[in-house]
């Protein structure tokens, strides 16, 4: 049974260029985070979709960021143009029904480790 | 911020004793999860109790549930070299999201 779906696992890339990361849900889920996890700060709501409507994204940082969720089974975070303080681990994660308070888990893929030199 | 607290940071056992962590969360919930991440990796969903439960048990997992005090711990027994990972509690509320903790470090001694 395939869980989530992370591309790149890394990725280098130099300030100001564009990056684009993509995630793959379990099929048959409704519901698709996006988070992002520092030392310094934790795990960090980005943005989640609900039938590939985005529902809540006020964890967006700023406009640099942009998600999308063409349908229910891709979803891609964007940030252009990128900086240094964006390095992270970025992860997507999958869920039945409407997310942690509709009483299902979530599935998270492996992330994508992300350095912006 | 809207974040849990878990405590401790980190925890450092021998193999085969018992493990506890704790939880706080500041909003009113409809369930607490706990999860588990290994170096590298994603997180992986171990258990998850309800507002109207107190106490829930999985193999070796236990967790219990105070909405009064707003915490929730974690027993891990008999703990083994395999479970050495991060542990995070995130608290579901009615708005559909989780909001995580920023989790202990286990770390069990063979």
């Amino acid at each position: 049974d395939a869980g989530v779906i992370q591309s790149p696992r890394h990725e280098v890339t130099e300030m100001g260029q564009e990056v684009t990361l993509r995630c793959k849900p379990i099929s048959g889920h409704n519901s698709l985070f996006w988070y992002r996890q520092t030392m310094m700060r934790g795990l960090e709501l980005l943005i989640y979709f609900n039938n590939n409507v985005p529902i809540d994204d006020s964890g967006m940082p700023e406009d640099r960021f942009s998600a999308k969720m063409p349908n229910a089974s891709f979803s891609t975070l964007k940030i252009q143009p990128s900086e240094p303080r964006d390095s992270a681990v970025y992860f997507c994660a999958s869920s039945l029904g409407q997310g942690g308070g509709s009483n299902q888990p979530q599935h998270f893929g492996d992330g994508t480790r992300l350095s912006i030199l | 911020s809207q974040q849990g607290e878990e405590d401790p940071q980190a925890l450092s056992i021998q193999e085969g004793e018992n493990a506890t962590m704790n939880c706080s969360y500041k909003t009113s919930i409809n369930n607490l999860q706990w999860y588990r991440q290994n170096s590298g990796r994603g997180l992986v969903h171990l258990i998850l109790i309800r507002s109207n439960e107190r106490e829930k048990h999985s193999g070796r997992l236990r967790v219990t549930l105070d909405t009064s005090k707003k915490s929730s711990s974690l027993l891990i027994t008999a703990s083994r070299a395999a479970d050495t990972a991060s542990y995070f509690c995130a608290s579901g509320g009615s708005q559909g999201n989780l909001i995580f903790g920023k989790g202990t470090k286990l770390s069990v001694k063979p």
